[in-house]
């Protein structure tokens, strides 16, 4: 079985500065598929972004970018300028290939931002 | 994306009793799925649910406690049934969408449930 690992439970940024969220993963499947899901205080999880497993680049959303290292196993998040909108928790989160496959979540990282 | 409601968005009950959230998506989904956060936890799958055939729950999770409808392609419902304090959680419904052989999941805002 899949297992999404989160080792920072909390970490703090000041407005415009960067900050990095790591998540390391295991698994025995060459391919798959990796997201981050941005959860604020209204509970309402956000797609933030995505990285196929056989994809080289790394995926970019905007001020979001991953760094994905494939024999590393890890996943990790860069937030660049950061907002006070994104103060939230962090899920790391895993998908096998194929159809009605599960998520398997990470156990979270709270990001602080202050002014 | 999809946008996806559901109701109801927070409810405390009493213990014994029995709650049936819903969920509706504004798009036709094949998959959909039910999670559970307990506080300050991550979430975990209790469920997915197929139109037109049973549910299949994950480890730790059995229909006659969490029994799943899917009426259709844009509906579903949970039952979180005989309800303990160990039920408190926010409940999250989730979508899949397939953009290039890819599936990406979009969830509803969740139900917050308190038993009391």
């Amino acid at each position: 079985a899949q297992t999404v690992t989160q080792s920072q439970p909390e970490m703090s940024v000041q407005e415009a500065e960067t900050v990095t969220l790591s998540c390391t993963y295991d698994t025995s499947e060459s391919d798959y598929y990796l997201f981050w899901y941005k959860q604020p205080p209204s509970r309402q999880m956000i797609l933030v972004i995505r990285q196929e497993a056989y994809k080289q680049q790394n995926a970019t959303e905007n001020r979001f970018s991953v760094n994905f290292q494939k024999a590393a196993k890890s996943f990790s998040l860069k937030i660049s300028d950061s907002q006070l909108g994104d103060a939230a928790m962090y899920f790391c989160a895993y998908r096998s290939p194929g159809t009605a496959s599960k998520l398997t979540f990470g156990t979270g990282t709270r990001l602080q931002v202050t002014l | 994306s999809a946008v996806i409601s559901q109701k109801p968005s927070r409810d405390i009950c009493q213990r014994g009793t029995s709650l049936t959230i819903q969920c509706q998506v504004d798009s036709q989904v094949t998959m959909m799925f039910w999670y559970r956060q307990q506080p300050g936890q991550s979430l975990t799958l209790i469920a997915t649910a197929n139109q037109g055939s049973e549910a299949t729950y994950e480890s730790g999770f059995v229909i006659d406690k969490f029994p799943i409808s899917r009426p259709n392609l844009t509906f579903s419902t949970l039952t979180v049934s005989n309800m303990s304090p160990e039920d408190s959680s926010i409940y999250l419904c989730s979508v899949e969408k397939r953009t290039g052989g890819a599936g990406e999941q979009y969830f509803g805002p969740g139900t917050r449930l308190t038993v009391t």
